[in-house]
């Protein structure tokens, strides 16, 4: 089944100790993207990556790192997680790196709570 | 990246009645994608729209794309519970942006 793929579903964890969110799509997508959603923000973009090897800033990258290193993963990370990283996290993939053009997948989502 | 402003913000309907969702840029549009997200859910692509002035139905949602290419909406007819959820627009050129997306809460 095509699909994308993030772990953990649900994660709490405490200020400043490491962590990441893993992402996989089965899909050979080029484009893959995470977003964070807060109540009444939406869904912000936090990095993407076009292709292997390449990757941007969204809106909101500080206190995150991302890296593509093949194409089915892209992985987010934290590496001093704050209270106000606490959201909801979304992992979406695409099938080319024009992304503004083609649909996206999303996967089930992350909800991080740091304490 | 490109900024889509969404109003409401959150209606509240009885089912049978319609709802429409606003989204709108202040620059020109190359494509507008609109998506649903469940209660509970992750955002699910619904449609994709390209062309000034264009109109798409699906059953009982329309969607149309304006003329200017700066806004669209999306306007369900007599909606029932399960249209339920978070409805967003979202538009970009390199990467996309959505909107703050309409909250509709259907009361049987």
């Amino acid at each position: 089944e095509a699909q994308v793929t993030q772990n953990p579903r649900y994660l709490i964890t405490v200020t400043g100790k490491k962590l990441t969110v893993t992402c996989s799509q089965n899909m050979n997508h080029e484009y893959m993207s995470w977003y964070r959603q807060d109540p009444g923000l939406g869904l912000r973009q936090i990095y993407y990556s076009m292709n292997v090897e390449v990757t941007d800033k969204g809106d909101v990258p500080e206190g995150y790192k991302v890296s593509r290193k093949e194409k089915r993963n892209f992985p987010l990370i934290l590496e001093s997680p704050s209270p106000n990283q606490t959201s909801l996290y979304f992992c979406a993939s695409s099938t080319s790196g024009q992304a503004y053009n083609e649909k996206l997948f999303f996967g089930s989502g992350t909800q991080l709570s740091v304490l | 990246g490109q900024q889509v402003m969404q109003i409401p913000q959150y209606q509240h309907v009885q089912e049978g009645e319609d709802f429409t969702t606003y989204c709108n840029s202040s620059t020109t549009l190359s494509n507008i994608q609109w998506y649903k997200q469940r209660p509970g859910g992750h955002p699910v692509f619904l449609i994709q729209l390209v062309k000034s002035g264009e109109v798409k139905k699906q059953k009982r949602l329309t969607f149309q794309f304006g003329e200017a290419k700066k806004n669209s909406s999306l306007h369900i007819t007599a909606t029932q519970t399960t249209d339920v959820g978070t409805y967003f627009c979202a538009a970009g050129y390199s990467t996309l942006t959505f909107g703050k997306g309409t909250m509709l809460l259907v009361s049987p």
